[in-house]
């Protein structure tokens, strides 16, 4: 597609349910990213894949959280037991290349996560 | 660690001029980008320094100083659809050459 897409937009769930996010990345884009940002703050990294595989993990904050990406392309960020704390948005990037290289990363609009 | 400053909120007139600073404390540096995020949309991408010096793209510029760790983004003939939060984010390879750490971002009100 032309941007990237994100899906549910909104997503209101109960405490202690399962959550599934999904990212569509930029077509070509082997890079892809899962960020999370919580209101009046900057968005914090969770996870980087490069092609199927997960490169860097270490933003996920507990074992609650996996994210997959098995063609390369859609990925799917998991939430089992869903906290309070877990309310934020979830925002899906990707890039053609690697950002140190100067490439950009582009963001999708982010689903919107209310644990309640 | 990494850390990045940058102020929570500043207020501007419309038709001025505004800049917007951040610091940063990293591991390693290999490149600072600005966003700019309107409220309840994505971040989109404004610019990218990677060398000392001034990037201009139209009404917007960002500055660079890699021996202060420092960064400024300057905007000029302000219009009130630039009412919205800007981001400084810092691609440092200590943090992993593909991560983006952000700011807090600083939220510009442009007043009529």
């Amino acid at each position: 597609g032309a941007g990237v897409s994100q899906t549910p937009s909104n997503k209101v769930t109960e405490k202690g349910k399962y959550v599934e996010l999904r990212c569509d990345p930029i077509s070509g884009h082997t890079a892809l990213y899962w960020y999370r940002q919580s209101l009046g703050q900057g968005p914090e990294f969770l996870i980087y894949f490069q092609g199927t595989g997960a490169a860097d993990d270490s933003g996920l904050p507990n074992d609650r959280f996996f994210a997959v990406r098995p063609e390369g392309s859609v990925s799917t960020l998991k939430i089992q037991r869903t906290e309070r704390g877990d309310s934020a948005v979830y925002l899906c990037a990707s890039s053609s290349g690697q950002v140190g290289a100067g490439n950009t990363i582009y963001f999708g609009e982010g689903s919107w996560l209310t644990v309640v | 660690g990494q850390n990045i400053d940058q102020p929570t909120e500043m207020t501007a007139t419309e038709g001025a001029i505004v800049q917007i600073n951040c610091t940063y404390q990293t591991s390693g540096f290999n490149g600072l980008f600005w966003y700019q995020q309107h409220a309840g949309e994505a971040p989109t991408f404004l610019s990218y320094n990677v060398l000392d010096g001034l990037e201009e793209k139209g009404r917007f510029s960002s500055f660079l100083s890699r021996s202060k760790g420092y960064s400024y983004l300057l905007l000029k003939e302000l219009q009130m659809k630039d009412s919205a939060s800007y981001l400084c984010a810092v691609n440092a390879p200590g943090a992993g050459s593909y991560q983006l750490t952000f700011g807090k971002g600083t939220k510009l009100s442009v007043i009529p």
